[in-house]
C-alpha cells in the first residue's frame, strides 16, 4: 500500500506570495492532519480535515486554510506569505484515529 | 487539555550504551501515547504506541517505552545505541478519539563512535 504523499517536496516563494500545498493520504484513511515544523517551534498542529470537514484547529492565523476533497486528498495554502512561515509542512492521515502515518513533508522557503 | 513535555532537547550517549529519552504528559482522559523517529528530511516514522493493555510497549529497531501512569510518563530506551539510531524523536499523545495529536518539542539523539 502506497504511503502518504505530498508534493511538492520542495518548494521557494517570495514574500506576499501565496503557495498551496498537496497531500494525498493512505488509500482508506479519511482524516488528514496538517503540521508546520520549524526548528524552533518544534512540530505545530494547523488543523485536521475528516471527511471534507474540518473537525480541529490549531492556532494560526486565517492566512492558514485548507480543504478536503471527496476522495481524502487535501490541500493546505497560505495567503500573503511572511518570512516566518519558512518551515517543513508534514500531512499525516489515520484510519481509525489511533496512528497517525507522515509523508516526507514539502520544505517551504519564504524569501 | 493534552500535552507532552520532553527533558532534554538534546541527548548524547556513547555508541552501546544505553539510551533513555524521557516524556511526561498530562491528559485528562486516558491517553493513546506513541513515540515517533525522523531522519533529516524525511517525515516521521512509528515505533512505537500504547493504546491499552500492556504498559510495557515493544516497538521497532529494538526500543521500547513504558506507560507510568502514576507518573503520567511514557519513557523511550534501548539498551544498547547503534550509529544508525542518531535522529530527531518525538513523543505524542491523543485522547482515546484520537482526533488530535499532540508533539513534544523533539529530542535530538547523538550517537557517539
Amino acid at each position: 500500500k502506497a504511503g502518504v504523499t505530498q508534493t511538492p517536496r520542495y518548494l521557494i516563494k517570495t514574500r506576499g506570495q501565496q503557495v498551496t500545498l498537496s497531500c494525498s493520504p493512505i488509500s482508506g484513511h479519511r482524516s488528514v492532519s496538517w503540521y508546520q515544523q520549524t526548528p524552533g517551534q518544534g512540530l505545530q498542529f494547523l488543523f485536521e480535515y475528516f471527511s471534507e470537514t474540518q473537525r480541529n484547529k490549531g492556532n494560526f492565523p486565517g492566512r492558514f486554510s485548507g480543504r478536503q476533497f471527496s476522495n481524502s486528498r487535501s490541500e493546505m495554502n497560505v495567503s500573503t506569505l511572511e518570512l516566518g512561515d519558512s518551515a517543513l509542512y508534514l500531512c499525516a492521515s489515520s484510519f481509525l484515529s489511533n496512528e497517525q502515518f507522515f509523508g516526507p513533508g514539502t520544505r517551504l522557503t519564504v524569501l | 487539555a493534552q500535552s507532552v513535555t520532553q527533558l532534554g532537547s538534546h541527548v548524547s550517549v556513547s555508541e552501546g550504551a544505553l539510551v533513555l529519552l524521557r516524556c511526561n504528559y498530562s491528559s485528562s482522559v486516558p491517553p493513546y501515547l506513541f513515540w515517533y523517529v525522523q531522519y533529516p528530511n524525511q517525515g516521521l516514522q512509528l515505533l512505537l504506541k500504547y493504546t491499552t493493555g500492556a504498559t510495557l510497549v515493544k516497538g521497532i529497531n529494538g526500543f521500547e517505552a513504558e506507560f507510568k501512569k502514576s507518573e503520567t510518563s511514557f519513557h523511550l530506551t534501548k539498551p544498547s545505541a547503534h550509529m544508525s539510531d542518531a535522529a530527531e524523536y518525538f513523543c505524542a499523545v491523543s485522547s482515546n478519539t484520537g482526533n488530535q495529536f499532540y508533539f513534544g518539542t523533539g529530542t535530538s539523539l547523538t550517537v557517539i563512535p
